[in-house]
């Protein structure tokens, strides 16, 4: 089955810096890639999501990238706030079953 | 927002016990996928319901199944439940019928298993 590696486990960065936050995935029958952010006590969240015809996306201070021949895809958040902290997820998958990453923590101090 | 509701919000069940979860949403999603999230794991897919008919199952024993009804609400079915189904479970719908549409996550159930 498929197995979704997410790296780093936990990331800290200033006000204003950007986060990258990078996964692996071994299924290449795997053809869509969401990122999910989930605060403290919430639902995950959708922020971004790929599928595997396309390379790039971004939407105002997030992007992800898709490297489908290495198998990995990456979140970059720009210009990144306080209320940017939170634990994101990435997950890969075909149709329902998406599989996730364990997660990063993601800490943005002031 | 796609107004999916699950209840409870918490439950405590006791080791060996049975244990039903709810999730409806506003409108007719016709794919509700389950989710099960131990603390400081991401979500493991359980199963998915399309038109009443289980269409997917990850990787969980029997003793986890569902239903999904016309209304397409759905429930979640745990018996003889153990200790590591401790977690938060997590009902997801798709804004829209198409394959590989986006799934949104409603607040979830968070079960504690004593």
């Amino acid at each position: 089955g498929e197995n979704v590696e997410q790296h780093p486990s936990t990331l800290s960065v200033q006000e204003g810096d950007s986060a990258v936050i990078k996964c692996t995935y071994s299924d290449s029958a795997s053809n869509y890639f969401p990122w999910y952010k989930q605060e403290l006590g919430k639902r995950p969240q959708l922020i971004i999501d790929i599928r595997s015809n396309v390379g790039e996306k971004k939407d105002q201070r997030i992007a992800v990238t898709l490297n489908k021949t290495a198998k990995h895809f990456s979140l970059h958040i720009t210009e990144t706030q306080p209320e940017d902290s939170a634990v994101y997820f990435c997950a890969a998958g075909t149709g329902y079953a998406l599989n996730f990453g364990k997660g990063t923590s993601l800490l943005v101090t002031p | 927002e796609t107004g999916v509701t699950q209840s409870p919000t918490h439950l405590i069940k006791t080791r060996g016990q049975q244990v039903t979860l709810r999730c409806s949403s506003q409108s007719g999603h016709n794919t509700v996928s389950w989710y099960q999230q131990a603390l400081g794991q991401g979500p493991q897919f359980i199963f998915q319901y399309y038109r009443e008919e289980e269409n997917g199952r990850g990787n969980f024993p029997p003793r986890f199944s569902g239903l999904q009804f016309p209304n397409y609400s759905s429930e979640l079915n745990v018996n003889a439940l153990e200790l590591d189904d401790s977690a938060l479970y997590l009902c997801a719908v798709q804004a829209e019928s198409s394959y590989n549409s986006p799934l949104h996550f409603g607040n979830g159930t968070r079960l504690t298993v004593t």
